[in-house]
């Protein structure tokens, strides 16, 4: 069972370079999420999308877009990558929840160093 | 306002012993959803336990138990019989049903040391 699988799992970025990290899930679930974790601390959400052409903003958003033109596929995409961005990312996916009780199942991670 | 608050930057447990691992959270949302995951120094997520606010009993899973006082907005995790295997940094996170449709709020963690 794939789950939720993120590429690359490591890579390091000059500054002001572009790069999209993919995410794709086997589940079918409605719901996708990028997310953030910095050396220590918790995870900070990016971006987040609730179907096939949906998507929003999270906390943290700025210096990243995403889209969402299928249900399994949610790419992450960096653009003029600067060293604030250096951190492992998430994607995590879940089933639509309207009783706020889906756990998110979470791909392996994206180690991202800019330099 | 922070909403998930973990308290305890880290935490030790001698091996076979219990221990509590805090959580506070903040909502005015009468609907959400409390969750527990393990990140193992391999980087993974894993999801433990969840607890929903009607719940009238507190959530179990094998070892884990979540001690859930709706009052006092908190959710402790409760891990018995630590093993070595459990050392991990643990989160705690929060789904708002009405308010935040869809996203969920993560803690800064906790990071658990088991001695041998």
């Amino acid at each position: 069972n794939a789950g939720v699988t993120q590429t690359p799992k490591f890579r390091i970025l000059k500054i002001g370079q572009s790069m999209t990290l993919q995410c794709t899930q086997d589940m079918n679930h409605n719901y996708m999420y990028w997310y953030r974790q910095d050396p220590g601390m918790g995870l900070k959400l990016i971006y987040y999308s609730v179907g096939a052409g949906i998507t929003d903003k999270g906390e943290v958003p700025n210096g990243y877009n995403v889209s969402r033109s299928t249900t399994e596929d949610f790419p992450l995409r960096l653009e003029l990558a600067a060293p604030s961005q250096t951190s492992v990312y998430f994607c995590a996916s879940s089933y639509s929840d309207k009783g706020g009780n889906q756990p998110q199942h979470f791909g392996d991670g994206t180690r991202l160093s800019i330099l | 306002a922070q909403k998930i608050t973990q308290t305890q930057p880290g935490m030790f447990v001698q091996e076979k012993e219990a221990v509590t691992l805090d959580c506070t959270y903040d909502t005015s949302d009468p609907s959400y959803g409390l969750f527990w995951y393990k990140q193992p120094s391999s980087g993974e997520m894993i999801f433990l336990i969840y607890q929903g606010s009607y719940d009238q009993q507190n959530a179990t899973e094998g070892r884990y138990s979540l001690n859930f006082q709706k009052a006092r907005k908190s959710a402790n995790l409760v891990i018995s019989a630590s093993q070595l295997g459990d050392s991990a940094m643990y989160f705690c996170a929060m789904r708002e049903v009405n308010t935040n449709a869809g996203k969920s709020t993560f803690g800064d963690g906790t990071t658990l040391t088991v001695k041998p």
